[in-house]
């Protein structure tokens, strides 16, 4: 069975700090697509990334980045020079492919302070 | 346009009521989902349609009915619904079946049972 865990409930950092939100999942295909959403109090979930398993290039999109590991069955996000903006529930989540349903970790709430 | 409408934004019904959510995508999408989300948890499935078609029932129970009249609209009828039925529902679209591709959501609807 599909797992995804953010072990991190809350984060609480100072405006310009740099953080890190992790996610360890645990599947036994081979064929996989991990996400982030992340979900503002306005209440929309709003996607970030898709990541295939075959990809394990990191990616940045400007202060956004992701760190996949396959060996170590982590996809960790980090937000460069946090802005009180960036204060919302960051989810990660996993499908096995088609058909199949996805599954969300149980959140990080990160809290930026001015 | 990557647009997920969701109407209405709040709805407060009684036990004994019977409402609609409303859910509208015009990006091509051909799977739609219905979410449920309670406080400080992550988002559960409820259901999928694919080509219009329900391809995943999570065991919902009866007082939820869903409809999708067209590839665009996506409805989910409530009738007799519990307290503990109070949640943000959500409905997103992706441009197929989960895993390859990433599902765009609405802002949602804030469902109160009294």
């Amino acid at each position: 069975a599909q797992k995804v865990t953010q072990a991190q409930t809350e984060i609480s950092v100072v405006e310009k700090e740099d953080v890190t939100l992790d996610c360890v999942y645990e599947t036994r295909d081979t064929t996989y697509y991990l996400f982030w959403y992340k979900q503002p109090p306005s209440g929309e979930l709003v996607f970030l990334i898709r990541r295939n398993s075959f990809d394990e290039q990191n990616e940045i999109s400007g202060r956004y980045s992701w760190n996949f590991q396959k060996s170590t069955s982590s996809f960790n996000f980090t937000i460069t020079a946090s802005q009180v903006v960036d204060s919302a529930v960051y989810f990660c989540a996993l499908s096995e492919g088609r058909n199949t349903p996805l599954v969300f970790g149980k959140g990080t709430r990160l809290s930026v302070i001015a | 346009d990557t647009e997920v409408t969701q109407t209405p934004k709040h709805l407060v019904m009684g036990m004994t009521n019977k409402k609609s959510l409303k859910c509208e995508q015009h990006m091509g999408h051909r799977a739609m989902y219905w979410y449920k989300q309670k406080a400080k948890k992550p988002p559960e499935l409820m259901f999928v349609y694919s080509y219009e078609k329900l391809s995943i029932n999570e065991s919902v129970p009866s007082r939820f009915s869903p409809e999708c009249p067209n590839s665009s609209l996506l409805n989910l009828h409530l009738h007799a619904l519990q307290p503990e039925d109070s949640a943000l529902y959500l409905c997103a679209s992706s441009q197929d079946h989960w895993g390859s591709t990433e599902a765009f959501f609405g802002q949602g609807t804030r469902l109160t049972v009294v």
